[in-house]
């Protein structure tokens, strides 16, 4: 496996049920993102892990719980979520910061669908 | 506060034609990054440029060149003699240049169609 991965692809949840999203990067870098694309709006920061630490949490609601066990997995657990979460959750990686920001690289994606 | 502008929504050009997508940028900041991402219909952001603001040097690579201008605030992106694998929803996004991880600001994206 090369790049940036996300399992599953496509997930469809009722609004009771737990599932989580996995994500990993195989480029060695040591901060991992998560984004959410919701159909006609910009891509929306929702976490930001540093070396397994999480540095921002850009007001994301606590039915979305991320976990980083280390500096190549994250994931994302979900819980009780509403239809508007239906979405695309995108992971990205970039190496450690530094003194700018550095390319960030996405996966390919969960595509989510919340009934 | 930050933010990018791709006032075009959707683009549709004939094969082999020039198209140029467009992106307006505001910032505070003296020293940011600008960056061009493509997202064809598999999903996956696909990184194309990085742009540090002290360097205003138009770019090339291969069908693709960049024009970084700071005066307008502007870093549009053209792709010469389209093909239909170019057709995807490209994305401009602005960052600060600090310490720590700077979350990219994404325009709301342009969906290009190369028609054959």
């Amino acid at each position: 496996e090369t790049g940036v991965t996300q399992t599953p692809r496509h997930l469809v949840m009722g609004m009771t049920n737990k599932k989580s999203l996995k994500c990993e990067q195989h480029l060695g870098h040591n901060a991992m993102y998560w984004y959410k694309q919701s159909a006609k709006k910009p891509l929306e920061l929702m976490f930001v892990y540093n070396f397994k630490e999480q540095t921002e949490n850009n007001s994301v609601p606590s039915r979305f719980s991320p976990e980083c066990p280390n500096s190549s997995h994250l994931f994302l657990h979900l819980h009780t979520l509403q239809p508007e979460d239906s979405a695309l959750y995108l992971c990205a990686s970039s190496q450690a910061p530094g003194k700018g920001p550095d390319t960030q690289y996405f996966g390919p994606g969960t595509r989510l669908t919340v009934l | 506060a930050q933010k990018v502008t791709q006032a075009q929504t959707e683009i549709s050009v004939v094969e082999k034609e020039d198209v140029t997508l467009d992106c307006v940028y505001e910032t505070r900041d003296t020293t940011y990054y600008l960056f061009w991402y493509k997202q064809p219909p598999s999903g996956e952001l696909v990184f194309l440029i990085r742009r540090n603001s002290f360097d205003e040097q138009n770019e090339i690579s291969g069908r693709y060149s960049w024009n970084f201008q700071k005066s307008t605030s502007s870093f549009n992106f053209t792709i010469t003699a389209s093909q239909v694998v170019d057709s995807a929803v490209y994305f401009c996004a602005l960052s600060e240049a600090r310490a720590g991880n700077t979350p990219l600001v994404f325009g709301k994206g342009t969906r290009l169609s190369v028609i054959a």
